[in-house]
Parts: structure tokens; sequence; C-alpha cells
């Protein structure tokens, strides 16, 4: 069955250190790939896509993330947290469907 | 600019009374979707549509039918609710399929 992982579901980093978020899928094609956030109380928010061209893809609020196909990963990045990133992140993959997958999330707390 | 705006924000039900979650979107997207997050279950899928007068099954679909007759509202109804669809719903809307999808903020649902 087609899925989307999320390994991490909490982390912590100190305001500053660099972040690095896991997601792997399982599909057979390259999917077009995505990274929501989400702020308490709040709705989802895209912050980058990738459907094709360039692996690297970069995203508002600093953030980018790398397609790996040999991998079928999409992991997401950031050199330097802010404390206000602290939210719940969200990979999702669609591929020649009418509907995204979600993974289950990584909650980010940042320490001061 | 609105988006993509769900009304109620909040409600409280009993068991067995309906009710009708409205999502209103001002982008002409095709595309709209409900959702339900749960704890650690990231977002299921309810129903979606790809257009007006158009509805499909989800993930999740049972105990709960929608209504697409206008291309901007995409109408969320629980017939006889019960305590196992206490959640917070999210609507989200794209302009075709694949594409990013544009959240509300979200109705958080308690059914006692």
């Amino acid at each position: 069955a087609q899925s989307v992982t999320q390994p991490d579901i909490h982390i912590t980093v100190s305001e500053g250190a660099s972040l690095e978020l896991r997601c792997n899928y399982s599909y057979g094609a390259t999917p077009y790939l995505f990274w929501y956030v989400q702020s308490p109380g709040q709705g989802l928010q895209l912050l980058l896509k990738y459907f094709s061209g360039d692996t690297l893809v970069q995203g508002i609020k600093g953030f980018e993330a790398e397609f790996k196909r040999s991998q079928s990963s999409f992991n997401l990045r950031k050199p330097s947290v802010h404390w206000s990133d602290a939210a719940e992140y969200f990979c999702a993959v669609a591929i020649n469907t009418d509907k995204l997958i979600f993974g289950t999330g990584t909650r980010l707390q940042v320490f001061p | 600019n609105a988006g993509v705006t769900q009304t109620p924000k909040f409600r409280v039900l009993k068991t067995g009374q309906s009710m009708t979650l409205l999502c209103a979107q001002d982008m002409n997207h095709e595309y709209m979707y409900w959702y339900r997050q749960d704890p650690g279950m990231g977002l299921r899928l309810i129903h979606y549509s790809v257009g007006e007068g158009t509805t499909a099954k989800g993930e999740v679909p049972d105990g709960y039918n929608v209504s697409r007759l206008k291309k901007q509202n995409f109408l969320l109804g629980l017939e006889s609710a019960a305590p196992s669809q206490t959640s917070v719903y999210f609507c989200a809307s794209s302009l075709v399929s694949n594409q990013p999808q544009h959240f509300g903020d979200g109705t958080r649902l308690s059914i006692l």
C-alpha cells in the first residue's frame, strides 16, 4: 500500500541549531512532494513543494528540502531554527491521483 | 484574502444530533476536500470533490455525507453524531489535482 512515513514523532532542538525532519514514501513512481507546517489552532500552511527538476527546493521561512529518489526520501532542513518554528510539520505526497497522502506529523519543540 | 473559510469554529453536540459544517473558498478552485485530524494519526481524508456537483469517498467516509452544489462551497454533514466523530475537521481546496492544497483554520467538534 502507498504510504508516507515520518519516523520522528517529536523533535526538540535549541534555538539556532540546525534541523532535519525526515520523510519517506513508498511509491513506484516519482510523486509530487509537499511539506506543510501547522501552528497550534491553525490550519496547514504550505512550506514547499517538489514536482520535478532540481532536487533541492527552497521554501518559505528559510526551509529547504531535498528529494532523493534512491532513498525515497524528501527530508526538510533548516540551518538555524528560530523559536517561532515550533509547530507540527507534515510531509505529503501525491501520485497521479486526486488526493494527497499525509504522514502522521513531527512535532518540533524549540528551546531558547 | 479570505482563502478557505470554515464555519463554525467550535461546536459541541450530543450523541445522535445532526449538523453541517460549511467550507467556502474564494479562489475559484475546482477541488475541495474534507479531512479529520486526530492525535497521532495525521490528516485522514473523509470526502472530496473534483468539481461542482461531484463528490467522492476518501479514507474514512462512514458516518459523513457531503454536497458540492456550488463551486465555492463544500458541506460536510453528520446525520447522527457519535463520540468517535469528536475531532478537528479541516477543509482544503486546490486548483487542480496534484497541486498544493489551501487549508481553512479548522472546526473543533466535540460529541458528548
